[in-house]
């Protein structure tokens, strides 16, 4: 069955410094993975998708992630952390078995110190 | 404007009562979702529906019902029988096969 973990709950870096957030999945096929971005009660945004093209992909906001097969990772980067980063993100993996149902990791929630 | 909407963004539940939340899509997606989210556990699946007069269960369907009459519209009834209801529920649609887009969420509470 496929999974994802998403390592660390809580992720705390400074106004300006690289922000790396992990995830590592399972999955017995090539998969889609995703990076979504959620603000305070609000519902589940886009940043960015991989699905089979290139490894390295680029999303919204200066966001980017690094597909690694050998690594089984997809773990999101920006160079840069702004304040309005802020906010929790989730990894998700979709089954390519038929349903294309996702699998959401459990998140990270991102604080941004001034 | 294409998008999903869900109502209300707070709803209240009192013992006993089943409770129905809304979602409607606009963009012509054949595929929508349920899902509900707590603290620290990510979304789980509760319902999914690929096309019209058709759902199947997620991995928590127990004590939730839906509907697919209209391509548009994919209600959640949480019903008596969920004892635990208090959560944030999300709905989302996609083209079959493809990204799945969000609304913005109904927060349930219980009386």
């Amino acid at each position: 069955a496929q999974s994802v973990t998403q390592l660390g709950s809580h992720v705390s870096v400074s106004e300006g410094a690289l922000v790396l957030l992990r995830c590592n999945y399972s999955s017995s096929v090539p998969p889609y993975l995703f990076w979504y971005v959620q603000y305070p009660n609000q519902g589940l945004q886009l940043l960015l998708k991989y699905t089979s093209a290139a490894t390295l992909v680029k999303g919204i906001n200066g966001f980017e992630a690094e597909f690694k097969k050998s690594e089984t990772s997809f773990h999101l980067t920006k160079p840069s952390a702004h304040m309005s980063d802020a906010a929790e993100y989730f990894c998700a993996v979709s089954d390519l078995g038929g349903t294309y149902k996702y699998i959401f990791g459990t998140g990270t929630r991102l604080k941004v110190l001034a | 404007d294409g998008g999903i909407t869900q109502s209300p963004k707070y709803l209240f539940r009192k013992e006993g009562q089943n409770v129905t939340l809304s979602c409607e899509q606009n963009l012509n997606h054949d595929a929508m979702y349920w899902y509900r989210q707590d603290p620290g556990q990510g979304l789980r699946l509760i319902y999914y529906s690929q096309i019209v007069n058709d759902f199947q269960k997620g991995d928590i369907a127990e004590g939730y019902s839906v509907s697919r009459e209209k391509k548009e519209s994919f209600p959640l009834t949480v019903t008596s029988a969920q004892k635990n209801p208090t959560a944030f529920y999300l709905c989302a649609s996609s083209a079959w096969g493809e990204t799945q887009y969000f609304g913005p969420g109904t927060r349930l509470l219980v009386l």
